[in-house]
């Protein structure tokens, strides 16, 4: 069963600031982040392993929440290179990564 | 440093047809995965490996074939093409099986069916 991302849609100006989240209706072991540009293929961001790590990548960061079977993903002071469709994947069983159905961020100047 | 590489990068092919997309990695990773894309519905998994000798199903796996002879290769055979199949084809490995582990893609396959 896929995770669900919300919102499906963001549009930002430089600067300001989004969150993106991602549940599951299982437990989930981990929880990975990734960007696609349009016509790319996915770039991992950072993968959460356990319930209340949070991590950091530049100005984009992540939580994991084990209890509530949920991640956030935060990007702060949006530049226009965070632009692309972020997608999270969870693993329930230790050999799937499932994917969500994705939130596509656009960023203008 | 290659990574991940798919063939072809796109194909158009005729219902009924078959074909196979190559995938290999010079990575020496164990796990091995294919995924497909189509709009709105995100990135869903068809095939996975995680060794040689071994696969198993995926979310979605009707219509397709794998086998994994080899660390390096994990073909993915389309037996008989379907208009339904037309989407954009990711083949991905890790180090490792999940948990934890990260995956890295290749470049995708955008097949065409009609």
């Amino acid at each position: 069963q896929q995770p669900v991302q919300s919102p499906q849609a963001v549009i930002l100006r430089e600067g300001e600031d989004a969150v993106i989240n991602c549940s599951s209706s299982k437990a989930l072991y981990s929880v990975h982040w990734y960007r696609q540009k349009h016509g790319e293929a996915p770039v991992f961001l950072m993968i959460l392993l356990k319930g209340g790590e949070q991590k950091g990548h530049e100005k984009i960061s992540a939580s994991f929440n084990e209890k509530k079977q949920q991640s956030s993903l935060y990007l702060t002071a949006s530049q226009l290179s965070y632009s692309g469709t972020y997608f999270c994947g969870t693993e329930k069983d230790t050999d799937k990564l499932i994917f969500g159905t994705g939130t596509r961020l656009q960023v203008f100047p | 440093n290659a990574g991940v590489t798919q063939t072809p990068k796109f194909q158009v092919l005729k219902t009924g047809q078959s074909m196979t997309l190559q995938c290999a990695q010079d990575m020496n990773h164990e796990y091995m995965s294919w995924y497909r894309q189509d709009p709105g519905m995100g990135l869903r998994l068809i095939h996975y490996s995680v060794g040689a000798g071994i696969t198993d199903q995926g979310e979605v796996p009707n219509g397709y074939n794998v086998s994994r002879s080899t660390t390096e290769d994990f073909p993915l055979r389309l037996l008989s093409a379907a208009p339904s199949q037309t989407s954009v084809y990711f083949c991905a490995s890790s180090y490792y099986r999940t948990p934890g582990n990260t995956i890295y893609f290749g470049e995708g396959s955008w097949l065409t069916v009609v």
